[in-house]
This record gives C-alpha cells, structure tokens and sequence, in this order.
C-alpha cells in the first residue's frame, strides 16, 4: 500500500533553513509529482508548491517563490521541501502530498521557529 | 490567483442532520480539478472528493459533491458522529490554493 513518511519534527532559529522529507513507497514514484502544504497552529491549509517526481519541473505558490526549492531524489524515492531565511510565521505543520489532488499524505512535520 | 471563499465558517448540527457546505470560487473553475478534504483534530487532512463528484476510495455514500464554474457544494445527507471535522475545498489547476474551511461542531 502508498505510504508517504516524513523526517521527524525541528526547530530552527529565525534566518535559519529548514529541509523535510517525504519518503513514498508503494506505488510507482515517477508517476505523481508532490506537494507541499502547511497548517500554522490554528489556521487553515496553506498550498506551497508541487514537484514532479518524473522531471523536476517545479510550481511554486507566488508567497514563497526564491525562498523556496523542491526537488526529489527517485534513487531514494523522496522528496525534499527545502524553506530559507525563516521567520516566527513559518512555525507549522508541513505535510506532502501525493499527485495533483492528495489522495495520500505524510504525517505532518512540526517545524518550530523560535529563537 | 482564484481565491476560494468557504460558507459558513462554522455549522452547529446534531448527529443525523444534513449538512451543506458550499465552496466560491472567485473565477469559474473547471469541475475537473475542484476537490474537498476533511481534517480531524491532529491529522492529516483526508481527501473526500476529486473531480468535483468523484468519490476518494472508502469514503461513504453520504457524502456527496457537486457543482460548477464558481459554485460547489459538499453535502453529508445524515451526520455521523466522526463526520464532525474541519472541510477544505481546493482548486488543484496551476495555483492550487485552499478555501478557509469550514468546522461541523456537534450542535
């Protein structure tokens, strides 16, 4: 069955990167790209961008383009969401997704900014 | 950028009522790439609908969607207990962006 596994939780300081996994297993990894998505404590979904799994094309939402980068690894199959020059706004739960709609997602990964 | 706009913000029913939600999209939409997703209290969200209409495997028949161009609607014909959750509806071509939601507390 589709799994998709994220690295665990973080907790960077402000102006820090952050990178999270997303492991996938179970289906043919080429076939659907991944999304990224987030949730601040208490608020709603928030898209960030998608990665194909097949050839690294990238669509990125306007919020977070030039602080954002995407890539996968089909060795591995996993795919990485690498966020730069962080801020106390960026603390949230960072959850990947499979395909154009996310019929199965990752646990979520805690990403705390804090100084 | 399509914003879409979620109503109501909360909806206050008992188990075994029907339950409407509707989802506005500030520019019509193709039902194709419309969906909706249910989110409990420290989980994932889950997806309910694709395609406007198409049921997401082992979701149950009480659960419906339906719509077109800037206007959809998730309807749960008979509340059960774990249906009382958080609802998004996302637009999923180009920008794939996220209404604000809509919580289904028990009344």
């Amino acid at each position: 069955q589709v799994h998709l596994v994220q690295s665990g939780d973080e907790v960077k300081k402000p102006g820090a990167s952050v990178k999270v996994s997303c492991r996938a297993s179970g289906y043919t990894f080429s076939d659907y790209g991944i999304s990224w998505v987030r949730q601040a404590p208490g608020r709603g979904l928030e898209w960030m961008g998608w990665v194909s799994a097949y050839n690294d094309d990238t669509n990125y939402a306007q919020k977070f383009q030039g602080r954002v980068t995407m890539t996968t690894d089909a060795s591995t199959k996993t795919g990485y969401m690498e966020l730069r020059s962080l801020t106390y706004d960026d603390t949230a739960v960072y959850y990947c997704g499979r395909g154009s709609y996310y019929d199965y997602w990752g646990q979520g990964t805690l990403v705390t900014v804090s100084s | 950028e399509i914003v879409l706009t979620q109503s109501p913000g909360t909806l206050s029913l008992s188990p075994g009522e029907r339950a409407t939600l509707s989802c506005r999209a500030s520019q019509s939409v193709s039902s194709s790439y419309l969906g909706w997703y249910q989110q409990k209290p420290g989980q994932a969200p889950r997806l309910l609908f694709y395609a406007t209409s198409s049921r997401a495997t082992g979701i149950p028949d009480r659960f419906s969607g339906s719509g077109s161009g800037t206007d959809f609607t998730l309807t749960i014909s008979r509340l059960e207990p774990e249906d009382f959750a958080v609802y998004y509806c996302q637009h999923y071509d180009g920008s794939r962006t996220f209404g604000q939601g809509t919580k289904v507390e028990i009344k």
